[in-house]
């Protein structure tokens, strides 16, 4: 079945680790989103890529780095210098000819300590 | 400033009765989508809605439709018959610019929605 995923679903990394969430479509789609999910808040755009080894950032780059190396994978380093990585972070792919939605991954819950 | 606008924290709606989330945006740009999203506790995000800036018609999907006025700048979303599956956060958001051009997509703080039985 085609779709996104995000692995692993949770994440314990001690304070001063760098951690790498995977991020995976199979939806042949153009462009790939990060996003960060703080409790009771809505989503904040952390990166994006429109094409193959072309990145942009978004509103909350800053501690954090991404690579796209291949169209399907879209992996999102958290690095020691994200002063608060404990979060919940959302992976999306679009096409980009179509008007619509970003379709969403399951998400991973990143607890740092 | 905020861009999307959403002013109601937390709502609540009797089963089998409509419910409308309010949703505001704020863009320059005359080329624009609109789109609801809903967040069950599982932390999956359901597309539900899409509006287009230049669609004439109000959006429809189900029990889902899409209150849209745009001198207003407001896209509000309409549940109708609720349901006790209805309960979880919803998210409107906005891309700018063209479809094949914009790619910058802003949420709004979200909606939480709690179905009484």
């Amino acid at each position: 079945d085609g779709g996104i995923t995000q692995s692993p679903k949770y994440l314990f990394r001690k304070e001063g680790q760098n951690v790498t969430l995977s991020c995976e479509q199979n939806l042949n789609h153009d462009a790939m989103y990060w996003y960060r999910q703080d409790p009771g808040q809505g989503l904040r755009l952390i990166y994006y890529s429109q094409i193959v080894n072309d990145f942009q950032k978004g509103d909350i780059a800053e501690g954090y780095s991404v690579s796209r190396e291949k169209k399907e994978s879209f992996p999102l380093t958290v690095t020691s210098a994200q002063k608060n990585p404990t979060a919940f972070y959302l992976c999306a792919s679009r096409t980009s000819e179509s008007s619509y939605e970003q379709y969403f991954g399951p998400g991973t819950r990143l607890t740092v300590t | 400033a905020q861009k999307i606008t959403q002013t109601q924290p937390g709502m609540f709606v009797q089963e089998k009765e409509a419910v409308t989330l309010d949703c505001t945006y704020d863009t320059s740009d005359q080329s624009y989508g609109l789109f609801w999203y809903k967040q069950p506790s599982s932390g999956e995000m359901i597309f539900l809605i899409y509006q287009g800036s230049y669609d004439e018609q109000n959006a429809t999907e189900g029990r889902y439709s899409l209150n849209f006025q745009k001198a207003r700048k407001s896209a509000n979303l309409v549940i109708s018959a609720s349901q006790l599956g209805d309960s979880a956060m919803y998210f409107c958001a906005m891309r700018e610019g063209p479809s094949n051009y914009g790619q910058n997509f802003v949420f709004g703080p979200g909606t939480r929605l709690s179905v009484l039985p």
